[in-house]
């Protein structure tokens, strides 16, 4: 069935190195992506898109990087800080506009 | 300062009653949706809604029930027939551009406690 999924529950890194968030989609018909940062108790925080038409996007400190081959997304974050310890989130849309959540990974920076 | 309220924060409900989470957007976004999220989980869709006075079941929408009288609010009810309740609810706005795929904005949340 249709799936997003992340390959790893947690990721722990230093602060200042650059963290790389991984996920993966089955969806082939899938066109239009989205990472969300959601701190505890909070809602989700749109951080960057990127639609199938692309194959890396840049934002402030963010880069989204799209393999439509293997059907593969990920999320870098530069010089990583502690703000930026959160639980992120991969999307994927296809044609019903609706989003399909993976389950999440959890970025713990350490001091 | 435009965005998504969500209320209360906390709610608690005994087992067999019916509650109303409120979500209000000043976004003048059309589109408005309702998300369950459970511990260690992604975030599941119960309900949308596209335009007004129209709104259509999500992948999770037994038990739960929704109105979308004015454009500004999407309230959720969460019935007794939903057998686990206990959750965090989100709930997130959009425009809508046909066939152009959008960023979901999202509220704080309401977390859930059945006791």
């Amino acid at each position: 069935g249709e799936s997003v999924g992340l390959h790893l529950p947690t990721l722990s890194v230093q602060e200042g190195d650059n963290s790389i968030i991984n996920c993966a989609y089955s969806n082939s018909a899938s066109d239009y992506f989205i990472w969300y940062k959601q701190e505890s108790g909070k809602g989700p925080q749109f951080i960057i898109d990127i639609r199938s038409n692309m194959d890396k996007r840049q934002g402030q400190r963010v880069t989204v990087l799209l393999n439509k081959t293997v059907k593969h997304l990920s999320l870098q974050i530069a010089a990583t800080q502690p703000g930026d310890s959160a639980v992120y989130f991969c999307a994927e849309s296809g044609a019903n506009s609706k989003l399909t959540f993976g389950k999440g990974i959890t970025l713990s920076v350490r001091p | 300062d435009g965005g998504i309220t969500q209320s209360p924060k906390y709610l608690f409900r005994k087992e067999g009653q019916n509650v109303t989470l409120s979500c209000e957007q000043n976004l003048n976004h059309d589109a408005m949706y309702w998300y369950r999220q459970d511990p260690g989980q992604g975030l599941r869709l119960i309900y949308y809604s596209q335009i007004v006075n129209d709104f259509q079941k999500g992948d999770i929408a037994e038990g739960y029930s929704v109105s979308r009288e004015k454009k500004e609010s999407f309230p959720l009810t969460v019935t007794s027939a939903q057998k686990n309740p206990t959750a965090f609810y989100l709930c997130a706005s959009s425009i809508t551009s046909g066939r152009a795929r959008v960023e979901q904005f999202f509220g704080p949340g309401t977390r859930l406690t059945v006791l």
